[in-house]
């Protein structure tokens, strides 16, 4: 256990659905982050939060819209996706304003298109 | 942005031997660097890390080794064991604050043989 929670943890979706994604975490970090994991490429950083407040949006699709309620919560929506968007989606989080950049991260939610 | 990339995507080794990861980044700026391991269905879980002013450090039984002329850092296992076999990332935080993503690698995945 890392301390940082997602769920679901499977989800399938048709490509005109919206769902969200949920992650939390547990160590009263003030940072955090979603990633997506598609197989055979590395980890692609999507958006960072700091403080609530949206510090990068990695030119991510607008059919992708984060929201950061509080420093420990993080929500990803998900809307009209397409079949590409098949990933695994990896939430972490990490402290802001000290010498240590290690983050931590969730178990992931394996998302499936059709 | 800069790229985090590892040699082998493949790496097989005997149980109790030592195993040696490899990883190029081409970010001369990038002032820490994070070893992460996932095994399947996990997230990545942190393993060790090593800031720009340091050539070595090391862990309960890893090592990693930073070589800042050639640009390439190393981890080092030692006595494998069969829960050692996950794939192995390698990753960078630029220069810049905690709130940062992180940069990864494709990943490397070590096979421990009985």
């Amino acid at each position: 256990e890392t301390g940082v929670t997602q769920t679901p943890r499977h989800l399938v979706m048709g490509m005109t659905n919206k769902k969200s994604l949920k992650c939390e975490q547990h160590l009263g970090h003030n940072a955090m982050y979603w990633y997506k994991q598609s197989a055979k490429k590395p980890l692609e950083l999507m958006f960072v939060y700091n403080f609530k407040e949206q510090t990068e949006n990695n030119s991510v699709p607008s059919r992708f819209s984060p929201e950061c309620p509080n420093s420990s919560h993080l929500f990803l929506h998900l809307h009209t996706l397409q079949p590409e968007d098949s990933a695994l989606y990896l939430c972490a989080s990490s402290p802001w304003g000290g010498t240590n950049y290690e983050q931590y991260f969730g178990p992931g939610t394996r998302l499936t298109v059709t | 942005g800069e790229s985090v990339g590892l040699h082998l995507p493949t790496l097989s080794v005997q149980e109790g031997d030592n195993s040696i990861i490899n990883c190029a980044y081409s970010n001369s700026a990038s002032d820490y660097f994070i070893w992460y391991k996932q095994e399947s269905g996990k997230g990545p879980q942190f393993i060790i890390d090593i800031r720009s002013n340091m050539d070595k450090r090391q862990g309960q039984r890893v090592t990693v080794l930073l070589n800042k002329t050639v640009k390439h850092l190393s981890l080092q296992i030692a006595a494998t064991q069969p829960g050692d076999s996950a794939v192995y990332f390698c990753a960078e935080n630029g220069s810049g604050g905690g709130a940062d993503g992180l940069t990864f690698g494709k990943g490397t995945h070590l096979i421990i043989q009985p």
